[in-house]
């Protein structure tokens, strides 16, 4: 069955670094787009980014404003988000999901991965 | 970018009653190409993640029950649970993939 694993999370100084991933099974990785989205605690849930199924479009929220870059490995069947300059609203839980086609649902999530920035 | 707004924010439903949820969307989501509304909805249960339950407006996802439906079209959408079960407790989002930003409306929470 479809399994999205994420990694990465954890408690990060603001202005710091971190790279998030996740490692996918079950389903041709390379067929399909992914997407990152995060949500702050108690709050509702806020796209992130979209990468197609080679890597060749990326699209990103608003809020990214250049800090964000979203990535992936075909041949390790990975998805990464890398962050830089935290900041204190960055804290959530960051899903990754996979889109079903390019504009369509998402249909498949992680369990999430949390990061802390303080 | 395309701004979503659901009502109401929070409902109590008794069990076996209806519940009734709106997603407004700020343009058109229908998708010129296909002819379809590019609008999904999504239940979060606590501590889970969200699992999708209807996709092209009106799309059921394999495996969900069959008194979720979705209506709607163009800028206007509706979540209907036909006969609220517990297990419906739960926030409900609405989010269009029209564009990018794919953006989620705020959520709707369903009580008992």
């Amino acid at each position: 069955q479809v399994q999205l694993v994420e990694s990465g999370g954890g408690v990060v100084q603001p202005g710091g670094s971190l790279r998030l991933s996740c490692a996918a099974s079950g389903f041709t990785f390379s067929s399909y787009p992914l997407h990152w989205v995060r949500q702050a605690p108690g709050k509702g849930l806020e796209w992130v980014a979209v990468i197609s199924y080679d890597g060749s479009y990326k699209y990103y929220a608003n809020f990214v404003e250049g800090r964000f870059t979203i990535s992936r490995d075909n041949s390790k069947k990975t998805l990464y988000l890398q962050i830089t300059s935290l900041r204190v609203e960055d804290t959530g839980v960051y899903y990754c999901a996979r889109g079903r086609d390019f504009r369509a649902h998402l249909d498949h999530w992680g369990q999430g991965t949390l990061v802390t920035v303080s | 970018d395309i701004v979503l707004t659901q009502s109401p924010d929070s409902l109590a439903v008794s069990l076996g009653e209806r519940a009734t949820i709106n997603c407004k969307s700020s343009q058109s989501l229908l998708y010129g190409s296909n002819n379809r509304n590019t609008l999904a909805w999504y239940q979060q249960k606590p501590g889970q993640p969200p699992k999708v339950l209807i996709y092209w407006a009106s799309t059921r996802e394999s495996g969900v029950p069959d008194r979720f439906s979705g209506s709607g079209s163009g800028t206007d959408f509706t979540l209907s649970i036909s006969s609220l079960q517990a297990e419906d407790v739960a926030v409900y989002y609405c989010q269009q993939y029209y564009s990018s930003p794919f953006t989620f409306g705020p959520g709707t929470k369903v009580d008992i």
